[in-house]
């Protein structure tokens, strides 16, 4: 089945920039979004940006400034650089398979999610 | 408004049933999608669009929705349905995935 797997720097120092990378294992790429969300310490869940294999690209609006993401294919890898951090960049980093569908309403969910990797600035 | 609101925290007895309620604007043109986090793992989806559950998912979970505001529903509820519950949708005007606040739900 497929499986995602995060990896990057658990430390970052402030103003730094922070760089993840999620590999795709088990499954094809195409037609899904692929999604970043992190989550603060003792805190709820904030997405952050997703990917299509063709580029496409949206971005959560509080972070789009500092934030960028790109996609290898070739590799089945998927990244994300947040520039500037600050303590409250601090939080345990996921990422997660997206479907986007239509019926009577329109559909869209995270089905396959990563471990996650927690990030801390410090 | 772009945002999900969920109640803090709910509480249901050992056996009995509970709701779980997200509200907001963008659950009027889609369906929202639950997860259940536990403690130091990562969130599972249990219920997807119209009352779907993947696979493994028990049958005591089930969604629906009513205007703007979706509910997840466990019925006969169990010690290890004690997590937090997040919803989730996408706001249909920019395509951003928005999360709700998360429920904290404590089995008695």
């Amino acid at each position: 089945q497929v499986q995602l797997q995060e990896s990057g720097p658990g430390l970052v120092k402030p103003s730094e920039t922070l760089s993840l990378t999620c590999t795709v294992s088990g499954g094809p790429t195409s037609a899904y979004a692929w999604n970043w969300i992190r989550q603060p310490p003792g805190k709820g869940l904030e997405w952050i940006a997703y990917i299509y294999d063709s580029g496409n690209t949206n971005y959560n609006p509080s972070l789009k400034s500092r934030l960028s993401i790109s996609r290898d294919p070739s590799k089945n890898q998927f990244s994300l650089k947040l520039s500037s951090v600050t303590a409250g960049d601090t939080a345990i980093y996921y990422c997660a398979r997206g479907y986007f569908g239509s019926g009577l309403y329109y559909y869209y969910y995270m089905d396959v999610w990563g471990k996650g990797t927690t990030v801390t600035v410090s | 408004s772009s945002e999900l609101t969920q109640d803090p925290a709910v509480s249901v007895a050992l056996g009995q049933t509970v709701r779980i309620t997200c509200q907001g604007d963008s659950l009027r043109d889609y369906y929202a999608s639950w997860f259940q986090q536990n403690p130091g793992q990562a969130p599972v989806l249990v219920i997807y669009g119209n009352n779907n559950r993947p696979s493994g998912i028990p049958d005591r979970f089930s969604g629906s929705r009513s205007g703007d505001t979706a509910s997840l529903t466990i019925t006969g509820a169990q010690a290890e349905d004690e997590a937090d519950y997040y919803c989730s949708s996408r706001d249909s005007s920019n395509n951003h995935v928005l999360f709700g606040g998360g429920t904290k739900l404590a089995v008695l």
